[in-house]
């Protein structure tokens, strides 16, 4: 079972600042399989990106999605008030079996 | 426009079975996409439950399996969750939702509280 790791676990910004989130696997996953979402308090996550770095419909392109093997990185180049939420990533794996991160909270500075 | 609606007790007893239903409007199940089960407990994160396929195959986390039942019922585009003896672990928020390699669609979330 792949388990998946994010740093930090809250990341303190102010608006406009760069967001920089990691997700690191315990073995390779294939990029496109790494997707990441946006949860917002008393809200159901929301997909922002898929195959490690296509964003979902409707998602702004301040946020962006890198990596491969064992590390990815969701960056928001430019924070918004509304950017300020928790972030997971997910891995689907063979089996097939989905795991989420244990999440990132971006929150105010 | 496909959306997703959890329904079921808000209140299960400990050692009970926890029982959830999820709607599907604007697609038909049968029609293919594996359909998903999430839940996050109060302050935590999220956790896959289990996901089944239109064709009816199941797959569940293996923390959960020995104690999940997921079924679906394509004349009335829905599928269901069952967890057995349920303890106050398992008050969470339980999300359904559409799966590919994501989880795209998602419900709004239905609050289910462990409690005697």
């Amino acid at each position: 079972e792949i388990v998946l790791t994010q740093s930090p676990g809250t990341l303190s910004l102010s608006p406009g600042e760069r967001a920089t989130l990691s997700c690191r696997a315990s073995q390779s996953v294939s990029s496109s399989y790494l997707a990441w979402y946006q949860q917002k308090p008393g809200q159901a996550p929301r997909l922002l990106i898929y195959g490690a770095s296509s964003r979902a419909t409707g998602i702004p392109d301040r946020f962006s999605g890198s990596g491969s093997g064992t590390d990815f990185t969701l960056t928001i180049s430019g924070l918004e008030p509304e950017d300020f939420a928790v972030y997971y990533c997910q891995q689907y794996g063979s089996s097939p079996q989905w795991t989420f991160g244990q999440g990132t909270k971006v929150e105010i500075k | 426009q496909v959306q997703l609606q959890e329904s079921g007790p808000g209140l299960v007893k400990p050692s009970e079975t926890l029982s959830l239903t999820c709607a599907v409007s604007g697609y038909s199940i049968s029609s293919g996409y594996y359909w998903g089960w999430i839940r996050q407990p109060p302050g935590k994160g999220l956790e896959w439950i289990g996901s089944i396929y239109h064709s009816g195959s199941t797959y569940f986390n293996p923390s959960l399996k020995s104690r999940v039942t997921m079924s679906v019922d394509t004349s009335k585009n829905h599928f269901s969750l069952k967890l057995s003896s349920v303890t106050a672990a398992d008050t969470a928020v339980y999300y359904c939702a559409r799966a590919g390699y994501t989880f795209e669609i998602w419900g709004q979330g239905t609050m289910v509280t462990v409690s005697s």
